[in-house]
């Protein structure tokens, strides 16, 4: 089956640490994104890329760092600078940028120890 | 700034009823917009879009109304049932705006 895999399902952070989100898809999709989600509001676009080794910063890309070196994945690092990371991390993908429906992996819960 | 929202942020209704799920958005250049359906621990899943060209578009047991006058889209579920119950937001696409989302609750 085509889709978006996202792991791990549930991550700690220690302070200071940096950690990394996998996200790989199978749809031969040239555009990715990752969005944080928090409760009570929409999601928020941190990087999005529309093809492989470009990136672009969303709405919130202070304290996140991405890369897209294979056009299948597309990792996304919150890094020590993130004061708030503790959130829902949803990454999609669509077949090009403009204007086309976005299908989204299950999402990676992030959480402060 | 821009925004897409919600009337009501959570609706019951009984099963077997018609549902109704409004959103309002804020850019008048917004031409092509989704509604996804997402539940708990899981991500969004696309359920129907619309572009600007259109005022109606129906699927199975959804249609989706556009009016673009007021700025404002709904999501109509025919003969609701259980599994519908989940949060359903809209998305506006030309700037990848997502609205908080409207919980629907489902019961028998």
């Amino acid at each position: 089956d085509g889709g978006i895999t996202q792991s791990p399902k549930y991550l700690f952070r220690k302070e200071g640490q940096n950690v990394t989100l996998s996200c790989e898809q199978n749809l031969n999709h040239d555009a990715m994104y990752w969005y944080r989600q928090d409760p009570g509001q929409g999601l928020r676009l941190i990087y999005y890329s529309q093809i492989v080794n470009d990136f672009q910063k969303g709405d919130i890309a202070e304290g996140y760092s991405v890369s897209r070196e294979k056009k299948e994945s597309f990792p996304l690092t919150v890094t020590s600078a993130q004061k708030n990371p503790t959130a829902f991390y949803l990454c999609a993908s669509s077949t090009d940028y403009s204007n086309q429906p976005q299908h989204f992996g299950d999402g990676t819960r992030l959480s402060i120890l | 700034g821009e925004s897409v929202g919600l009337h009501l942020p959570t609706l019951s209704v009984q099963e077997g009823d018609n549902s109704i799920i409004n959103c309002a958005y804020s850019n008048s250049a917004s031409d092509y917009f989704i509604w996804y359906k997402q539940e708990s621990g899981k991500g969004p899943q696309f359920i129907i879009d619309i572009r600007s060209n259109m005022d109606k578009r129906q699927g199975q047991r959804v249609t989706v109304l556009l009016n673009k006058t007021v700025k404002h889209l709904s999501l109509q579920i025919a003969a609701t049932q259980p599994g519908d119950s989940a949060v359903y937001f809209c998305a506006e696409f030309n700037k990848l705006i997502f609205g908080a989302g409207t919980r629907l609750a489902v019961h028998p």
